[in-house]
């Protein structure tokens, strides 16, 4: 059964710090997307790649996340330095690619608490 | 830019009971709608699209219909089950900006037996 798998499930950190959470895509799946799950906004687009290039980050805080897909394989969110307001859940989604149409597969998340 | 608007929860009934839970949408072009459903602990999975006016989306007793007219995606079930208690999120994708999914903030449904 092909799935989303997110690393790490739960992550706990000081202001501060780094973090990063990595993504695996369904294997064949040239979409993917970060977004970022809190009770105030909901579900907020922070980044997404087709065929591996950044098509829009432009719901990312630029100074202190970053997004990149080193290979088909893995897609990375890092924040640097983390602060508290960070806190929330970030779920990684990939697609097979077709267009308007496309059904997005979601992971399970990463809760992420900063103190 | 595209959004989707829908109803604030938590929506709390009764099992049997009738559901609605209203969207609309904004968007240039002509997008697809969806509606998603989230179990807690769980990521996201696709409960039903619609890709243009007047198709009718439908999944596990649940529809909605793509009302082009009044722009809206309304998820309705005739007879809720407690097993149906989750987050429901709308969501429309258009080829703006290259087919990125747009969400709304998301809907709880609590079904009491």
């Amino acid at each position: 059964d092909a799935r989303v798998t997110q690393t790490p499930r739960h992550k706990v950190t000081e202001m501060g710090q780094e973090v990063t959470m990595r993504c695996q895509p369904i294997l064949g799946h040239n979409t993917v997307f970060w977004y970022r799950q809190t009770m105030m906004q909901g579900l907020e687009l922070l980044a997404y790649f087709r065929n591996r290039a950044p098509l829009d980050d432009s719901g990312m805080p630029k100074d202190r996340f970053s997004a990149e897909m080193p290979d088909a394989t893995l897609a990375t969110l890092k924040i640097q330095p983390s602060e508290p307001r960070d806190s929330a859940v970030y779920f990684c989604a990939s697609g097979p690619g077709q267009g308007e149409n496309e059904k997005l597969f979601f992971g399970s998340g990463t809760q992420l608490s900063v103190l | 830019g595209d959004s989707v608007t829908q109803m604030e929860g938590p929506v709390t009934l009764s099992e049997e009971a009738f559901l609605t839970i209203n969207c609309t949408y904004t968007a240039t072009g002509y997008p697809s709608l969806f509606w998603y459903v989230q179990y807690p602990g769980e990521g996201l999975q696709l409960l039903l699209k619609a890709t243009k006016a007047d198709d009718k989306g439908s999944n596990k007793g649940f529809e909605a219909t793509y009302r082009k007219e009044t722009t809206s995606f309304h998820l309705e079930k005739g007879s809720v089950q407690v097993s149906d208690s989750a987050v429901y999120f709308c969501a429309l994708s258009t080829n703006t900006g290259g087919f990125k999914t747009i969400f709304g903030a998301g809907t709880r449904l609590f079904v009491k037996a």
